[in-house]
């Protein structure tokens, strides 16, 4: 079983909409990622956090610890959002290593 | 800063042959981590390296498989035999030592493809 869920795994959404993306995990982690791979493959990371709060932009990052649950939004969508937006968490137990959810893959049509 | 750069970008090869995937991380980094993505199973850990020292292989998927990091500013990751089943993206990663803060910075990817 993996120890990091995401939902949900496809999303389609119109241009300017909010968008919600949920991870859940099911350890006690140090640190959780949220990355972005774009259809070129690359992989971008967006916020690394531990607690609260972090907004970059359009994209806000939340991390509730007690529930073991983060969320990614974004605001005012465009078609360049469009990507595979990837949870990752940074186990106690294992240090540096990260454990991947199976990504949500987002597409924002105009 | 050039981020972290892997070579090839692209690996056709045939069962049987050796493959051998590069990456230089970004200067300063003190951790380097190497991942495989496939269809399947998403993200997955291979190995990290700590200041050129191995910390964690419990990803590594069998014997055929080796990585090394002679120094700070190299890696390579082989593949001895290879098989079909090996065919993936290989991402190599960078992070400086900042404790768990640390954001992670990916290479590009070394698409492989065992026929």
């Amino acid at each position: 079983k993996n120890e990091v869920e995401q939902s949900p795994q496809n999303l389609t959404a119109q241009e300017g909409e909010f968008i919600t993306i949920n991870c859940s995990y099911s350890v006690g982690i140090s640190a959780l990622h949220w990355l972005q791979q774009h259809p070129g493959g690359g992989i971008v990371s967006l916020f690394m956090l531990s607690s609260g709060k972090k907004k970059h932009g359009r994209l806000i990052a939340t991390i509730n610890i007690q529930e073991k649950h983060s969320s990614l939004h974004i605001t005012a969508s465009h078609p360049r959002d469009s990507a595979v937006y990837i949870c990752a968490v940074r186990l106690r137990v294992t240090g540096y290593a990260l454990n991947f959810g199976k990504g949500t893959s987002l597409l924002v049509t105009p | 800063d050039a981020g972290v750069i892997q070579s090839p970008r692209h690996e056709v090869t045939e069962m049987g042959q050796e493959v051998t995937l590069r990456c230089k991380p970004i200067s300063g980094h003190d951790y380097l981590f190497w991942y495989r993505q496939t269809m399947m199973r998403g993200l997955e850990l291979l190995i990290y390296f700590n200041n050129n020292v191995p910390i964690d292989d419990s990803g590594m998927p069998e014997d055929r498989f080796s990585a090394k990091m002679p120094n700070a500013s190299f890696s390579t990751l082989k593949i001895q035999p290879s098989e079909p089943r090996d065919s993936a993206v290989y991402f190599c990663a960078s992070t400086p030592s900042q404790g768990f803060g640390s954001p992670l910075h990916f290479g590009n990817g070394t698409r492989l493809t065992v026929t």
